[in-house]
């Protein structure tokens, strides 16, 4: 159990250019989260996946963010026309989905600059 | 729906002292809450966790925190500051198990620890 890895950690990109971050959950973990994580706030629930489909999507995910999981296992967070206002840490976790087993792991995140 | 809300987003203690960290939280339903800790560059880690039975729930590292149902409170507390125990440390709140769990944090209490 090599925990969840997310890549890159660091990324920074102009205002305008398109990023994609990836996540690779804890083996056999059904559910996939992502989170992002503003200065000074807790993290706030973006969206998650349950296998490969993706069950509900906050309405901060604006038409600008996509995530995707093909095949289950791991997931990627794609922002188009990147603005300033994204700049965050974007948290994924992952859990088995198994009821009150259901506790959720999180990765050490992605921290996203946009300049 | 959930919310949670943390008093105090700074907390400082001296080592060996008690640490109390308040946590508040609002639902419609019996909640399920947890705590986590969050250390500088690395993701959040569960610290421990309230489903049901016992009120009085004890985690890693020395930590405890109890249900109040008729405060709505689950403060977090150790009753000897160490220096490693400085942190972020987030209170969460999921309403009941299935459709998702997702977490709802609370802003954060950033712990410090003086000699």
């Amino acid at each position: 159990d090599t925990g969840v890895s997310q890549n890159p950690r660091h990324k920074i990109t102009k205002r305008g250019q398109n990023v994609t971050f990836r996540c690779d959950p804890i083996s056999e973990h059904n559910r996939l989260y992502w989170y992002r994580q503003t200065l000074g706030q807790g993290p706030e629930f973006l969206t998650y996946f349950q296998n490969e489909a993706q069950l509900e999507k906050s309405r901060l995910l604006s038409d600008r963010f996509s995530a995707e999981r093909p095949k289950g296992s791991f997931s990627t967070l794609e922002i188009q026309r990147t603005e300033q206002g994204d700049s965050a840490m974007y948290l994924c976790a992952s859990s088995l989905g198994a009821g009150e087993l259901d506790i959720q792991y999180f990765g050490a995140g992605t921290r996203l600059s946009v300049l | 729906a959930q919310s949670v809300t943390q008093l105090g987003s700074h907390v400082s203690v001296s080592e060996g002292a008690l640490v109390l960290l308040r946590c508040n939280y609002s639902s419609s339903v019996p909640p399920y809450l947890f705590w986590y800790v969050q250390y500088p560059n690395q993701g959040l880690q569960l610290l421990l966790k309230y489903t049901t039975g016992a009120t009085l729930v004890k985690g890693i590292n020395g930590f405890e925190a109890e249900f109040k149902k008729s405060e709505t409170s689950f403060h977090l507390t150790k009753p000897s500051a160490h220096m490693s125990d400085a942190a972020e440390y987030f209170c969460a709140v999921i309403n009941g198990w299935g459709g998702g769990n997702k977490l709802t944090f609370g802003t954060g209490t950033q712990l410090k620890v003086e000699l």
